[in-house]
Order: C-alpha cells, then sequence, then structure tokens
C-alpha cells in the first residue's frame, strides 16, 4: 500500500511569501504530525491531529504558522510571510492509533523549504 | 532538562563491527515506550526497533537490538555486523502514557558513518 507522501519534495521561494506544504497520510491513520527538521539537527514538533479531535498546537513556533486537516485526512501546513529561518525539511508522519503505546509512526519524504 | 539525550553526535566504526548508539530518557511515568528511527541522506524516517518498559525482553529486529536497562533509563541501540548501508543519522524516541497526546519526544541523533 501507499505510504505518507508529501508534496512538494522541494520548495524555494522569496521572503515575506507564503507557502503551502501538503501531506496525504496513510489511508485510515487517524493521527498525523507535522515536524521541522534544521540541518543536521533532531525533530522538532510543530502539530497534531487526532480524528476530528481539536489539534495540539503547541509547537507551532510562531503564528505565520497555521495548518489544516481536512476530513481526517489530507493536511496542509501554511507558513505566511516566510523567513529565512524558515528554512528546513519539513517531516510529515501518520499513525494508525494514538491509544496503542507501541505504535510507530509513518513518515513521509518531507519537503525541504528554502527561503532566499 | 531533557527527556531524551543522545551524547554521541557522530561515530565512525568499521565495516562489519559492531556499534552501540546511546540513548538515555528521563520519565517518571512507569508507562512508556521507547523507538530508534534511522535517517538515511535521502531523509526518510524508518522505523527500527520498539522496546516498552514492562516488557521483560530486550527487544530485537534482525541485526537490530536494543540494551534496555530499566534502571539506569538507558535504551541503547545495537547493531551487529554493521554494513555501509548502515550510515544514517539515528533518532531515539520515547511515548509517555501520560501524555494524552501520545507524542513522541526526539533526541538530537547521532550520525554513523560506517567506514569500508
Amino acid at each position: 500500500g501507499a505510504g505518507v507522501s508529501q508534496s512538494p519534495s522541494n520548495k524555494v521561494t522569496e521572503k515575506g511569501k507564503d507557502v503551502e506544504l501538503r501531506c496525504d497520510p496513510i489511508s485510515g491513520h487517524t493521527a498525523l504530525y507535522w515536524y521541522r527538521q534544521s540541518l543536521g539537527q533532531g525533530l522538532e514538533f510543530l502539530i497534531y491531529f487526532q480524528g476530528n479531535s481539536a489539534p495540539d498546537k503547541s509547537g507551532l513556533p510562531s503564528d505565520r504558522f497555521s495548518a489544516e486537516r481536512t476530513g481526517g485526512s489530507v493536511s496542509t501546513l501554511t507558513i505566511q510571510r516566510t523567513q529565512q529561518e524558515d528554512s528546513a525539511v519539513y517531516l510529515c508522519a501518520s499513525s494508525p492509533d494514538r491509544r496503542r503505546m507501541y505504535n510507530e509512526q509513518f513518515f513521509g519524504p518531507g519537503t525541504r523549504l528554502t527561503v532566499l | 532538562a531533557q527527556k531524551i539525550t543522545q551524547t554521541q553526535p557522530g561515530m565512525f566504526v568499521q565495516e562489519k563491527e559492531a556499534v552501540t548508539l546511546d540513548c538515555t530518557y528521563d520519565t517518571s511515568d512507569p508507562s512508556y515506550g521507547l523507538f530508534w528511527y534511522k535517517q538515511p541522506s535521502s531523509g526518510e524516517m524508518i522505523f527500527l526497533i520498539y522496546q516498552g518498559s514492562y516488557d521483560q525482553q530486550n527487544a530485537t529486529e534482525g541485526r537490530y537490538s536494543l540494551n534496555f536497562q530499566k534502571a539506569r533509563k538507558s535504551a541503547n541501540l545495537v547493531i551487529s555486523a554493521s554494513q555501509l548501508g548502515d550510515s544514517a543519522m539515528y533518532f531515539c524516541a520515547m511515548r509517555e502514557a501520560m501524555d494524552s497526546n501520545y507524542q513522541l519526544i526526539w533526541g538530537a541523533g547521532t550520525k554513523l558513518i560506517i567506514k569500508p
């Protein structure tokens, strides 16, 4: 079956522009996560969706960042008025059931964002 | 305080030798799970192995095993008979049952390079 997909794979934008990053989770997975990974660094949690519940936005670094998940499936991460420090790889992951401790997260290939 | 600590930012190992990647964690939750992921240069995050806090035996998956020392709060990953394809970043992560969102808390990673 298909894994987690993300688009675009690469995005180059100018400072001040808005960008949208898309994530298609594995079908049937109820949990969806967005992470940011700066070059050579670990994963920074951004936002978490669980089914139709209100998302956990505690990791969003500023109000320029927002995310939606439509119909419990596809998610879009939007960064408004991009800054150079937003340059990073944005990773999306999905998981089948948050209530199970051993459930791994399945990751997409990431979107590499470069803000000039 | 750091919840997940990976003290080795980088390691060089000769091909075919065994490798131990360190991970220590900090939690007061008696129920938790520990994960190891591999991230090759291609960028995808690949799940390797899981250890539950109540598991009686150390987890094993092929050439990967987890040296789980609960009293020391360590969960080191052991790779036997290393291969060139093992060169990658390796991340340790933890999930705590008391976290209603069942988030994964990530370490900073260890960069492993296998020398021929």
